[in-house]
């Protein structure tokens, strides 16, 4: 398997665009998660979903922020409108649950940079 | 609720001493326990788990880590650094029966010198 594959790699975006993140994860994994990496914060969960159900957003900043996963092989966030302060790291994680195999899998991240 | 807390945002070693990181964590059940490494601008790859069986697990790289219930840590060490051990290493927790979501700790970034 190529891993969790995340893209764009990097985005450079203009304050108010929208932007979209794609992630397809690992086949056969049924979570998957969305982080997000800055230097202040260091690495926030922002959702997750188990078997394409969200099943906790506490984490997304505001209304801005959405996250989909239309079926196991695909998910997307997106920021609508992007601000500045949104310019972080963002990483896709996988995994399933069973006792020997609970650890995620991470993508190479997206580089969201807003101006 | 659980959570991680790694003692030092830095660390620096010379090569071939002891590597030891530090991690606490804090959970209302069992937890299991993550080691992940990060090298710059790549993703987070894991160097070992804890899932309740061995409390001494041994990663990849040369690292390892023992679980310490009556101290709540989870400690990394590796007997001897690398030049390659220069990165970002990040503890982390989850609950299992109950979510399964990984909470991170701050990170703590190594630096090896010659």
């Amino acid at each position: 398997d190529a891993g969790v594959i995340q893209s764009p790699r990097h985005e450079v975006t203009e304050m108010g665009q929208e932007v979209t993140l794609r992630c397809k994860p690992i086949s056969g994994h049924d979570y998957l998660f969305w982080y997000r990496q800055t230097m202040m914060r260091g690495l926030e969960l922002l959702i997750y979903f188990n078997n394409n159900v969200p099943i906790d957003d506490s984490g997304m900043p505001e209304d801005r922020f959405s996250a989909k996963m239309p079926n196991a092989s695909f998910s997307t966030l997106k920021i609508q409108p992007s601000e500045p302060r949104d310019s972080a790291v963002y990483f896709c994680a996988s995994s399933t649950q069973t006792r020997e195999n609970t650890e995620a899998f991470f993508g190479q991240g997206t580089r969201l940079t807003v101006v | 609720a659980q959570s991680v807390t790694q003692l030092g945002s830095h660390v620096s070693v010379s090569e071939g001493a002891l590597v030891l990181l530090r991690c606490n964590y804090s959970s209302s059940v069992p937890p299991y326990l993550f080691w992940y490494v990060q090298y710059p601008n790549q993703g987070l790859q894991l160097l070992l788990k804890y899932t309740s069986a061995a409390t001494l697990v041994k990663g990849i790289n040369g690292f390892e880590a023992e679980f310490k219930k009556s101290e709540t840590s989870f400690h990394l060490t590796k007997p001897s650094a690398h030049m390659s051990d220069a990165a970002e290493y990040f503890c982390a927790v989850s609950t299992p029966f109950e979510d399964y979501k990984l909470s991170f700790g701050a990170g703590t970034t190594v630096t090896v010198r010659a």
